[in-house]
């Protein structure tokens, strides 16, 4: 099945440092792919979307020259916070979806990201 | 818009039922439910693509009521490793992304 890897699980770094979080679909092309974001005990908030090739697509609210998205291949976008500030802290989730397949949108594993 | 999920939580005993609800106020084409464990991404569980579609795995199962704009999740004999939160995704994002609702949280004690 499709296999969407994640890293790093988890990070933690200073106020002010900038961190890069890795999404790669494994075993298939995602011209897409989706950047999550979820607070404790809260849902899944779209962030972007990636695209490959071109400019992220960003959810209203999101500073897209705090959180910079590159999708420079098929198989690979990158999620990057800027300047990183303690409420920046939360879980960063990608998603992608094989087009060959029926199934629904598979998970990274998911970024446990502190900023202290 | 997001989809409203019910119940916001449940507390079940091994073996009992549950019944996890998804309404939109929107026309639904899709459904998709998911799993997600503490400190874990969710895992997919199903999509239901057409209305009146039903379809389980082992004993979970789901329907999609497309005129009615709502799915449900039915969960029998519960066991353990049932516990988590709940979600359902429906499309219709602007950007071909999921739309999840608020989850709800099941909790299966022995």
């Amino acid at each position: 099945g499709a296999v969407v890897s994640q890293h790093p699980s988890w990070v933690i770094c200073k106020s002010g440092t900038s961190v890069k979080i890795e999404c790669r679909s494994l075993d298939f092309q995602a011209t897409t792919m989706f950047w999550y974001r979820q607070f404790p005990k809260q849902s899944l908030m779209l962030m972007a979307t990636s695209n490959e090739g071109s400019k992220a697509t960003y959810e209203q609210g999101v500073e897209k020259d705090k959180f910079l998205i590159n999708h420079a291949s098929l198989t690979l976008s990158t999620l990057t916070v800027t300047s990183a500030h303690p409420e920046d802290s939360s879980f960063y989730i990608c998603s992608a979806r094989d087009p060959r397949s029926s199934v629904g949108y598979t998970f990274g594993s998911g970024t446990r990201l502190t900023v202290v | 818009q997001q989809p409203v999920q019910s119940p916001q939580a449940v507390i079940l005993r091994e073996g009992e039922d549950a019944v996890i609800n998804c309404s939109s106020s929107k026309a639904l084409y899709s459904v998709h439910w998911y799993r997600q464990k503490h400190g874990e991404a969710p895992v997919f569980l199903m999509i239901l693509l057409k209305g009146g579609e039903q379809k389980g795995h082992d004993k979970i199962s789901a329907s999609f009521n497309e005129k009615k704009q709502q799915s449900s999740l039915y969960l029998t004999a519960s066991q353990l490793s049932y516990s988590g939160t709940y979600f359902c995704g429906t499309g219709g994002g602007s950007q071909g992304n999921l739309i999840f609702g608020k989850g709800t949280k099941l909790s299966v004690k022995p």
